[in-house]
């Protein structure tokens, strides 16, 4: 099992539209979660993290489950730009610094 | 520019060639991450540094690849005698602390192509 899961897609959705990703990780004792966004194999960046209680930025939602090891991001009224790769991060564990990154899921949003 | 600056942008290297990678991590930021994407794939962790110390380095092959981070001057990714399979697209990333949650912030990563 792979030790951060995504789908890789692609979505398709049109513009508007209301989508929503999930994320599986395996280590139950990982502590820190993102959602980063890359564009055309260009440098990931910071969408979010992701906390217990849940949180909430603008149009973009993100949940996280440790009883099931998942998280979620739901976006809400899809724009063009919204189109990328969205990947999830888990760090690798208690005490350890490394991040795991998921293979991503994609996402395109038609006019 | 506060961000995390590397460079080159794009690399060509022959076979048997030295590629160095060079990384300035966001200012305030003492900690760097090394990544390696290769093409239709994730991200894959290599090392992690702090000042003058490797913390994590057991993503990074055990041959040719080593990586430093000196007191002074940017962090160096290097690979002796590059083949073809090292080409791939090399992330730098950086964060301020040790502490968990504490996100890290990506440069515009190396290209690196091997002829």
């Amino acid at each position: 099992r792979k030790e951060v899961e995504q789908d890789p897609g692609p979505f398709n959705v049109p513009e508007g539209a209301t989508v929503a990703f999930n994320c599986t990780y395996s280590n139950s004792a990982s502590q820190s979660f993102f959602w980063y966004r890359q564009d055309c194999r260009k440098e990931p960046k910071l969408l979010m993290s992701v906390y217990s209680s849940g949180n909430e930025d603008g149009r973009f939602t993100a949940q996280l489950n440790r009883a099931s090891q998942y998280i979620s991001l739901l976006i809400r009224d899809s724009k063009l730009s919204d189109s990328a790769t969205y990947l999830c991060v888990v760090n690798g564990g208690s005490g350890t610094y490394k991040y795991i990154f998921g293979t991503g899921t994609r996402l395109k949003v038609l006019a | 520019n506060a961000g995390v600056m590397q460079n080159p942008r794009h690399l060509v290297r022959r076979r048997g060639q030295e590629a160095r990678l060079r990384c300035s991590p966001m200012k305030g930021h003492s900690h760097v991450y090394w990544y390696r994407q290769l093409p239709e794939e994730g991200l894959k962790f290599m090392v992690y540094l702090q000042k003058e110390n490797i913390i994590d380095e057991s993503g990074m092959p055990k041959e040719r690849f080593s990586a430093e981070f000196p007191k002074e001057g940017p962090s160096i990714l290097r690979i002796q005698q590059v083949v073809r399979g090292d080409s791939a697209a090399y992330f730098c990333a950086s964060s301020p602390g040790q502490g968990f949650g504490q996100p890290q912030h990506f440069g515009d990563g190396t290209r690196l192509s091997i002829l």
